[in-house]
């Protein structure tokens, strides 16, 4: 099993450009999650679904979309990108269940990105 | 709003020491705390999960307590290696969709 898998690893955009960040989980977990990670912090949710075609906001959504088409992808799309949206992003799934909630979550190798 | 804190936010020990790395959240209200490992350039490796409910866990060398009633928890990490060296990150979850609340982590370095 390949976990969770993020691409790209690094990006350089410009500003006002667009791009769609990946990610993909092969353990069929229904919970995925989108964090962004900025230097000597900690994470900050972003966006996270419950299953397919359910989505909803974390902490910090401003300037980021998301879809979740099927369980095994959860795309991060950034629509205009701003010096501010320099960051690491991690994206994670959890096998949570009704009644078991006490499940780790399990992350990608995250993707680095940059907006010049 | 929950709020969690890790200190210190750095640490240097050589190797051997037995050591204790520091969490405090603010709302006891959780369902669970994490510990994570975090190598550079790397994603989080997830250590220990304290199930609300427990008191601690152990894993090998590495130890984790929780007291909720407190907001505190702690990760012991015995005779401590170089390849300990990483950031650990400790995050809590407080509601019922496993979103997690993480502190800023606490980078371990291990000097043979």
């Amino acid at each position: 099993n390949a976990g969770v898998t993020q691409t790209p690893k690094f990006r350089i955009l410009k500003i006002g450009q667009s791009m769609t960040l990946q990610c993909t989980q092969d353990m069929n977990h229904n919970y995925m999650y989108w964090y962004r990670q900025d230097p000597g912090m900690g994470l900050k949710l972003i966006y996270y679904s419950v299953g397919a075609g359910i989505t909803d906001k974390g902490e910090v959504p401003n300037g980021y979309n998301v879809s979740r088409s099927t369980t095994e992808d959860f795309p991060l799309r950034l629509e205009l990108a701003a010096p501010s949206q320099t960051s690491v992003y991690f994206c994670a799934s959890s096998d949570l269940k009704q009644g078991q909630l006490n499940q780790p979550q399990h992350f990608g190798d995250g993707t680095r990105l940059s907006i010049l | 709003k929950q709020e969690v804190t890790q200190i210190p936010a750095a640490l240097s020990v050589p190797e051997g020491e037995n050591l204790v790395l520091n969490c405090s959240f603010t709302d006891s209200a959780i369902y669970n705390l994490q510990w994570f490992r975090q190598d550079p350039g790397k994603g989080l490796t997830s250590l220990l999960l304290i199930q609300s409910s427990q008191r601690e866990q152990t894993s090998g060398r590495l130890n984790a307590s929780l007291d909720k009633s407190s907001g505190r928890s702690t990760l012991y990490i015995a005779a401590s290696q170089p390849g300990d060296s990483a950031t650990y990150l400790c995050a809590v979850s407080s509601g019922n969709t496993g979103k997690l609340i993480f502190g800023q982590g606490t980078t371990l370095q291990v000097k043979p």
